[in-house]
């Protein structure tokens, strides 16, 4: 079993950064894939092998993982942004771990 | 355009079975695994099963693991998840998920299904 702990919310003012963290042992020896689900709807992908984003999401996200934490950052938030952020990681038998979910609330 | 659609709503009693589905179309249906995700209302996302459609190879997480069966039918490129006998606590949203790719062992999920509300209510 593999733990990924992530706060379970977090707050932000519009044109701010936000920073949602997604702690694990070593998870820094893994890649680290993140979700944006908003109410209603099934996840998205939003950042993948820590860094990458796919085709449609902004700029404005990016990743990054290193020690025990990985962090998905999101620059000059927009309403828009806000949702449910669950990061995503393998274990070494073709398992899935996802951490806990933290919610982004743009004030 | 890879697309997973879920079947419908459903609404059970405790006892009951259930076997509910997820359709994939616009990709090689057989080469690319295909997992299933609960989450219980208000939860978190929570990993139930995975399966390779070309070989029918499926690892369960332990939380599931002999709680519920996954399955294929490959010739209607479709993926199953089924009770033998639900409970209250099986009450949740389910979701499929696409592995992006075939052969990275830690590739991400990048197509979703829309989801299947599972009611279990006496």
């Amino acid at each position: 079993s593999y733990v990924l702990t992530q706060p379970p919310s977090v707050s932000v003012a519009p044109g701010k950064t936000a920073r949602i963290t997604c702690g694990g042992n070593n998870i820094g020896s893994k890649v680290v894939h993140w979700y944006q689900q908003t109410p209603g709807r099934a996840p998205v992908l939003v950042m993948y092998y820590d860094s990458d984003r796919p085709s449609g999401i902004p700029e404005r996200f990016s990743g990054s993982n290193s020690g025990n934490t990985a962090t998905l950052t999101i620059s000059r938030v927009e309403a828009g942004d806000e949702a449910d952020y669950y990061c995503h990681v393998w274990g070494s038998s073709n398992d899935v771990f996802f951490g806990g979910g933290t919610k982004l609330t743009v004030l | 355009e890879v697309q997973l659609v879920q079947s419908g709503a459903e609404v059970k009693k405790p006892g009951e079975s259930l076997k509910i589905s997820c359709k994939g179309s616009g990709y090689n249906f057989a080469n690319y695994w295909i997992a299933w995700v609960r989450q219980m209302p208000g939860k978190g996302l929570e990993w139930m099963g995975i399966i390779y459609p070309d070989d029918s190879e499926t690892r369960y997480s332990p939380s599931f693991a002999g709680q519920v069966t996954i399955s294929v039918d490959k010739s209607f490129t479709t993926v199953h998840l089924q009770w033998s006998s639900l409970k209250a606590s099986d009450s949740a949203m389910y979701y499929c998920a696409r592995k992006s790719d075939p052969v990275v062992t830690t590739s991400p999920f990048d197509s979703w299904g829309q989801g299947t509300l599972v009611s279990v209510s006496s």
